[in-house]
C-alpha cells in the first residue's frame, strides 16, 4: 500500500524567507501526488498536483512542487513567504486513477514570524 | 472550482444520541464521496467512500454500524454518527470526486469539515 511520510512536524520561517516543506511517498509506480493547506478548523484547499508529464508544477498562492522520481519526493517551495501562508499542509497521494482514495501525510504545521 | 458545503460546521451533543453530517455539491454532481475523520493535530484518515446509490465501501476498523453513510442523490451523502460517545469527538471533513477532464485529470474538493464534540 502507498503511504506518505512528511517529516517535518512544524517548520518556523521569517515572513519573506523561502520556504520547502518535504514530502516523501512509498509506491511502486508513479503515483497521482498532491499538496493541501489546512486552516485552523477549515477543510483543505489544493494547492497543486501532479500526474504527469513536467516534474516542476505550479500552483496557486505563488507555491510550486518538484517530483523525484530518484528520491521518490514531492516537496513544496515558495520563494517569499507570507504571514497569511501560516497554516496546516498535507501531502497526498492516490495510487492509481479509478481508485481516488487519498492517502494523507500527516502534515507540516507552517508558523510565520515577523 | 466546484463548491463542497458541509454542515453543520460544529455541534455538541449528548452521550448517546445521534448526530447528522450533510455534504452536499453545490454546482456539480458527485457519484463519488469521501469521509474523513481528523483528530487534533493528526492527519486526515479515511473512513469510508460513499457512492450515490449504492451501499458505502468502509475503510478497515470503521465500525459500518456506528457510522451511517447515505448517498441518496448525486449532490447529497450523510453522516450519522450512532449513538454518539466522547471518543468519537473529532473533526470530519468529506470530499467529492470531481473529472476535471481526461484520463488521470481528478481532483477532489473538500467541504469546511465538522468539529464535533460529545459531551
Amino acid at each position: 500500500a502507498q503511504s506518505v511520510t512528511q517529516p517535518d512536524i512544524h517548520i518556523t520561517v521569517s515572513e519573506g524567507a523561502s520556504l520547502e516543506l518535504r514530502c516523501n511517498y512509498s509506491y511502486g509506480a508513479t503515483p497521482y501526488l498532491f499538496w493541501y493547506v489546512q486552516s485552523p478548523g477549515q477543510g483543505l484547499q489544493l494547492l497543486l498536483k501532479y500526474f504527469s508529464g513536467d516534474t516542476l508544477v505550479q500552483g496557486i498562492k505563488g507555491f510550486e512542487a518538484e517530483f523525484k522520481r530518484s528520491q521518490s519526493s514531492f516537496n513544496l517551495r515558495k520563494p517569499s513567504v507570507h504571514w497569511s501562508d501560516a497554516a496546516e499542509y498535507f501531502c497526498a497521494v492516490v495510487a492509481n486513477f479509478g481508485n481516488e482514495k487519498l492517502t494523507f501525510g500527516t502534515g507540516t504545521r507552517l508558523t510565520i514570524i515577523p | 472550482g466546484a463548491v463542497v458545503s458541509q454542515h453543520p460546521s460544529w455541534v455538541i451533543c449528548k452521550s448517546g444520541t445521534s448526530v447528522k453530517i450533510e455534504c452536499r455539491s453545490l454546482d456539480f454532481q458527485a457519484t463519488t464521496m469521501f469521509w474523513y475523520r481528523q483528530f487534533p493535530k493528526q492527519s486526515l484518515m479515511l473512513m469510508a467512500t460513499s457512492n450515490e446509490g449504492s451501499k458505502a465501501t468502509y475503510e478497515q476498523g470503521v465500525e459500518k454500524d456506528k457510522f451511517l453513510i447515505n448517498h441518496a442523490s448525486l449532490t447529497l451523502s450523510t453522516l450519522t454518527v450512532t449513538s454518539a460517545h466522547p471518543e468519537d469527538s473529532s473533526f470530519y471533513i468529506c470530499s467529492a470526486r470531481v473529472l476535471t477532464g481526461g484520463l488521470g485529470n481528478t481532483e477532489a474538493f473538500f467541504g469546511q469539515g465538522t468539529r464535533l464534540t460529545v459531551v
